[in-house]
């Protein structure tokens, strides 16, 4: 059972927005920066966005972060076939004192 | 570009150590975080612990009675034991390349780069 909660999965069809949100606590997304990974079928997992909002050089401007309180969000504007995988939210946590990940959102694309 | 490449046995009987080397290439190991992550088949992740480029350890506190990572520069490799392992045990070990910093007991730590991954299973 993970501290950090994602729904199971999201949909789209191409060129929508699809929104994916991140719920945690203080001591977690409340305290500390939240990154999000991508992991597309049968690969590892690639950072899409780091400390909140911020895109690694190469990660399409399609892809957004945010974060507000205790949660935090990713929205993938103008949604595309090649979008199609696992996203998973992390932060540390300082009550565990060990970073955690969100249990996974699987996206479809229509 | 920084390339990291996972090895080691792929079977682990229970009750025996589980371990596994990560090479760095295209960078060097002598500054970062290094990082081991799980993903059991078909579930989500879960980080293992880290080794800093100065030695310093960090383990998640589910696992660290068992777990024990080293590094070793001359090689450009870090490594992950696990002891005692179980059928539980049995995931895809990532090992990653790990920005950020920790500070005061609280952390930030980004896998910027990862290998591809390694799948080890526990069975007799």
């Amino acid at each position: 059972q993970s501290v950090l909660t994602q729904s199971p999965s999201a949909s789209g069809t191409p060129g929508q927005r699809v929104t994916i949100s991140c719920s945690g606590s203080t001591s977690n997304i409340g305290s500390n920066a939240v990154n999000w990974y991508q992991q597309l079928p049968g690969t590892a997992p690639k950072l899409l966005i780091s400390v909140n909002n911020q895109r690694p050089s190469g990660v399409p401007d399609r892809f957004s972060g945010s974060k507000s309180g205790t949660s935090a969000s990713l929205a993938i504007s103008g949604l595309q076939s090649e979008d199609e995988a696992d996203y998973y939210c992390a932060a540390w946590d300082d009550s565990l004192n060990a970073q955690v990940f969100g249990p996974g959102t699987k996206v479809t694309v229509l | 570009q920084v390339q990291l490449q996972e090895s080691g046995p792929g079977l682990v009987k229970p009750s025996e150590t589980l371990s596994l080397t990560c090479t760095v290439s295209g960078g060097s190991i002598s500054s970062f975080y290094w990082s081991w992550i799980r993903q059991p088949p078909g579930k989500g992740l879960e980080w293992v612990g880290y080794i800093h480029y100065t030695g310093s350890t960090n383990y998640n506190p589910s696992l660290k009675s068992r777990v024990t990572i080293s590094l070793d520069t001359s090689k450009s490799q870090f490594s992950l034991n696990l002891s005692s392992v179980t059928a539980a045990d049995t995931a895809i070990y990532y090992c990653a390349r790990t920005g950020g910093y920790c500070s005061g007991g609280s952390c930030y730590l980004e896998f910027d780069y990862w290998g591809q991954g390694t799948l080890v299973t526990v069975s007799s």
